[in-house]
């Protein structure tokens, strides 16, 4: 059984640009979580969707936004590149919000390098 | 605001010791805990999940133990190998999955 995949693998941008950053999710699962990890820091929730809409959002500025599509893979997208958005972005899945308590599978994350 | 803490930061030890990392948490209300290995630059793969009802799991060479009450819970790591060596997270899931700074452990040969 497939895992998390996220594409690509790493990424490099110029400050200013926009960066498209993608995920699909184990088969089966309805959520979808992103994770920022910026270096020497820890794992900072992004945003959170299950059954296409957004759950919950952590305190990132709206330049940091996403969508999840009906087949429940997501894509989260930065505009106005900072250099301090260059982190390791990661993404995890598991059965939906109305399951709780459910474990966290995560991918292997993007790195995003912002020049 | 849920806030989890880990401690220690960092740890070195040899081959074969018996270990306790330990991580705590302000808010008590969880749906469960979960510990997670992550080697550096890489993802992160989980090693046990505790339910909010239970008191431990074991996986291998690996216990955890959950106090709720306490907020508090640690994995314990038997007969370290070099191969253990890695970042370990602990994670609370409430309204959303926080998790601690980690324990970057280094086992020496």
């Amino acid at each position: 059984e497939a895992g998390v995949t996220q594409s690509p693998t790493h990424l490099i941008k110029t400050r200013g640009q926009q960066a498209t950053l993608r995920c699909s999710p184990i088969s089966g699962h309805t959520s979808v979580y992103w994770y920022q990890q910026a270096l020497g820091l820890g794992l900072q929730f992004l945003l959170w969707y299950d059954e296409g809409e957004e759950r919950n959002r952590g305190n990132f500025p709206p330049r940091f936004s996403g969508r999840q599509f009906p087949n429940y893979s997501s894509e989260l997208n930065v505009n106005a590149l900072e250099l301090e958005d260059s982190a390791l972005y990661l993404c995890a899945s598991s059965f939906g919000a109305g399951r709780t308590g459910e474990k966290l599978f995560f991918g292997s994350g993007t790195q995003l390098s912002v020049l | 605001k849920q806030e989890v803490t880990q401690i220690p930061a960092a740890l070195s030890v040899p081959e074969g010791e018996n270990l306790v990392l330990n991580c705590s948490f302000t808010d008590s209300a969880i749906y469960n805990l979960q510990w997670f290995r992550q080697d550096p630059g890489k993802g992160l793969t989980s090693l046990l999940l505790i339910q909010s009802s239970q008191r431990e799991q074991t996986s291998g060479r690996l216990n955890a133990s959950l106090d709720k009450s306490s907020g508090r819970s640690t994995l314990y790591i038997a007969a370290s190998q070099p191969g253990d060596s890695a970042t370990y997270l602990c994670a609370v899931s409430g309204n959303m999955l926080t998790f601690g700074g980690g324990t970057r452990l280094m086992v020496k040969p």
